[in-house]
């Protein structure tokens, strides 16, 4: 079973406003990402960490921004939300084990963002 | 990155075997195959991954082509909570590579 948890599950917000999205783990797995997926589309990474201190950009641009100060916690901020940003967010984690078979990567529900 | 093809959607009826092809005809000698599904309104989840050789575990079983360059991704006894879209990506073990997730096929299960 995954315990990985993002909050809040729905967020419905102003133009303007600053938002933090929250994810969190608890199995001591070192890599950490996000994704962004809008209804009936593909996953696209835009963030990325493989530890703390670690923050990389994914293969989407975002104008979001990432931190990973501690393991188990990996915040997604819009410093500026717009109508463009409404989408689903998802946090994942897995272990960092170089040269192994396995990249199994464990989800969050997602956080589903409006933005007005 | 070594890319893959799947059909956009499949049908099954409830109880029966769903096979769910994947062409990778790119595919280097490092890549695994790994599958992944996502269920409406939630994250996806890891399904199956192998190498060369075909691959069972609880949730399905996975069948590679000698050649590599297809698998195919079977579903003993397809059951309602298996519609989902399925998504079948290469990735090759290195620390520095990340799983990239295509567009995936549409599963529907008929009762």
């Amino acid at each position: 079973e995954a315990d990985i948890y993002q909050t809040p599950r729905y967020l419905v917000i102003g133009t303007g406003k600053k938002i933090t999205l929250e994810c969190s783990q608890t199995m001591g797995h070192d890599k950490m990402y996000w994704y962004q997926q809008d209804p009936g589309m593909e996953l696209h990474l835009i963030h990325y960490s493989y530890g703390v201190n670690s923050t990389e950009k994914g293969d989407l641009s975002s104008e979001s921004t990432v931190s990973r100060i501690r393991t188990e916690h990996f915040p997604l901020t819009l410093e500026s939300a717009r109508p463009s940003h409404t989408s689903q967010y998802l946090c994942a984690s897995s272990e960092l084990s170089p040269g192994t078979s396995s990249d199994t990567q464990y989800f969050g529900p997602g956080t589903r963002l409006t933005v007005l | 990155d070594a890319k893959t093809t799947q059909p956009n959607s499949m049908e099954s009826n409830e109880e029966e075997p769903v096979h769910l092809p994947c062409n990778h005809s790119t595919i280097s000698g490092t890549d695994y195959i790994h599958w992944y599904r996502q269920l409406p309104s939630q994250g996806p989840e890891y399904v199956i991954h192998g190498l060369t050789s075909n691959v069972n575990n609880r949730m399905a079983s996975l069948a590679i082509a000698e050649d590599r360059k297809s698998s195919t991704l079977i579903l003993h006894r397809a059951t309602l909570r298996d519609a989902a879209v399925y998504y079948c990506i290469l990735w090759n073990g290195g620390s520095q590579g990340n799983l990239i997730f295509g567009k995936g096929t549409k599963l529907s299960v008929k009762p």
